[in-house]
């Protein structure tokens, strides 16, 4: 399989715990996106890699949250001393720069769980 | 915030077109407009996108106004496997795709 592909797909964590997840893209594509999603809503947009470069952050993404790229490949996103208003979906998408910017393939998404 | 308005869900039978509207009237030049589907459980899907001409790839064709102020997307012959949420989306080329609650099509038989 050559999409993009989350780990976990499933994690449930209590309160105050520290949380990873990672995204491997799609080889050929420089960008790499992070969305959340929560129930009932559409993506909401963390943050986005161009390579290993961190090129926006969303005012969303709390101090709590980290992401790195450090290879320009694969990607990690952490959030440390979770929430349970950080129950969500946590998406990872790739994509070309240019032209194909916009179009964006998604993995299946990590499910978090706070309890 | 997202750009655009859409109905927040719609039927259509086994067989027949989807036809799925989109009003983006502070639409500006620049900007191009994205259709994205999301079923159930699954990550986001990309469809199609267009500027100011109509587009038609393998899964849809989107008509988008002279004054590009709306757009609907077309599934020709949906089947249950297109029962999901449709977004839509406007987008400028150096910006990030900003999500909607969509449209929620279900597909019957």
């Amino acid at each position: 399989d050559t999409g993009v592909s989350q780990d976990p797909r499933h994690k449930i964590t209590k309160r105050g715990q520290n949380v990873t997840f990672r995204c491997d893209p799609i080889s050929e594509h420089n960008r790499l996106y992070w969305y959340r999603q929560t129930l009932g809503q559409g993506p909401e947009f963390l943050t986005y890699f161009q390579n290993e470069a961190q090129l926006e952050k969303s005012r969303l993404l709390s101090d709590r949250f980290s992401a790195e790229r450090p290879k320009g490949s694969f990607s990690t996103l952490e959030i440390q001393r979770t929430e349970q208003g950080d129950s969500a979906m946590y998406l990872c998408a790739s994509s070309f720069s240019g032209t194909n910017a916009g179009e964006l393939f998604f993995g299946e998404g990590s499910r978090l769980t706070v309890l | 915030d997202a750009k655009t308005t859409q109905p927040p869900s719609m039927d259509c039978a086994e067989g027949r077109a989807a036809n799925l509207p989109c009003n983006h009237s502070t639409i500006s030049g620049n900007e191009y407009v994205y259709w994205y589907r999301q079923i159930h459980s699954q990550g986001p899907q990309y469809i199609i996108h267009g500027l100011k001409n109509n587009e038609t790839n393998e899964m849809a064709s989107l008509i988008i106004t002279e004054d590009r102020k709306s757009s609907t997307l077309i599934l020709p012959h949906a089947t249950l496997r297109d029962t999901a949420v449709y977004y839509c989306i406007v987008k400028e080329g150096y910006s990030t795709l900003t999500f909607g609650k969509g449209t929620m099509l279900l597909v019957s038989p």
